[in-house]
């Protein structure tokens, strides 16, 4: 499965350090998503971009920080996290934002570990 | 506020036991329903969806659910389970009109053979 594909797979990174995470789609889709997946919690929706411009902050704190410079990729830029923040970040992209009826495909996510 | 509650948090399973985990969402309106499976070390993929219709949805490998509306659920069965179902599963529900997908807090099956 290559629709949706992310890097680095796995990140460690101390609070001090800035990094990037990068989602690339390949399936022609024009919305984008970046999600948190933490242990024993539901997935938790961050941003939300649809022909590049953001459509949705979820109310993430600015050291989160997204870019999505085209329909096919979409980048999280981090910068002075919290251990708190360790996580899997997980990427989607769907056809469009299709008010409910779109489905949205996964990337394998990017297991970030904060020291 | 919108939710989507998963009861079974861990599921052990022998092989070709029948599976039923529930989900339950709460939503003002009208709702698109998905399970999602992530298989160890493997991405979020799609199971199946219900959009409208057929209430009894099938999806891929055997899976299906059924939409009941009026219990707020949207459970997802099979009738023989395989080791190779073993995964986390996750419902997420979208509502009408707005496009954050709201999932659960998934549940993990294990299969014994």
């Amino acid at each position: 499965e290559t629709g949706v594909t992310q890097t680095p797979r796995h990140l460690v990174m101390g609070m001090t350090n800035k990094k990037s995470l990068k989602c690339e789609q390949h399936l022609g889709h024009n919305a984008m998503y970046w999600y948190k997946q933490s242990a024993k919690k539901p997935l938790e929706l961050m941003f939300v971009y649809n022909f590049k411009e953001q459509t949705e902050n979820n109310s993430v704190p600015s050291r989160f920080s997204p870019e999505c410079p085209n329909s096919s990729h979409l980048f999280l830029h981090l910068h002075t996290l919290q251990p708190e923040d360790s996580a899997l970040y997980l990427c989607a992209s769907s056809q469009d934002l299709g008010g409910g009826s779109e489905t949205q495909y996964f990337g394998p996510g990017t297991r970030l570990l904060v020291l | 506020a919108q939710s989507v509650s998963q009861h079974n948090h861990h599921v052990i399973l022998s092989e070709a036991a029948s599976l039923e985990l529930g989900c339950n969402y709460s939503y003002g309106g009208t709702v698109n329903l998905f399970w999602y499976v992530q298989y160890p070390g493997q991405h979020l993929q799609l199971l199946l969806k219900y959009f409208s219709g057929d209430p009894l949805v099938k999806g891929i490998k055997g899976f299906e659910a059924e939409f009941i509306k009026s219990k707020f659920s949207f459970n997802l069965r099979k009738p023989s389970v395989q080791w190779s179902d073993t995964a986390e599963y996750f419902c997420a529900a979208l509502g009408y009109n707005t496009d954050k997908l709201i999932f659960g807090t998934g549940t993990r099956l294990q299969v014994f053979p």
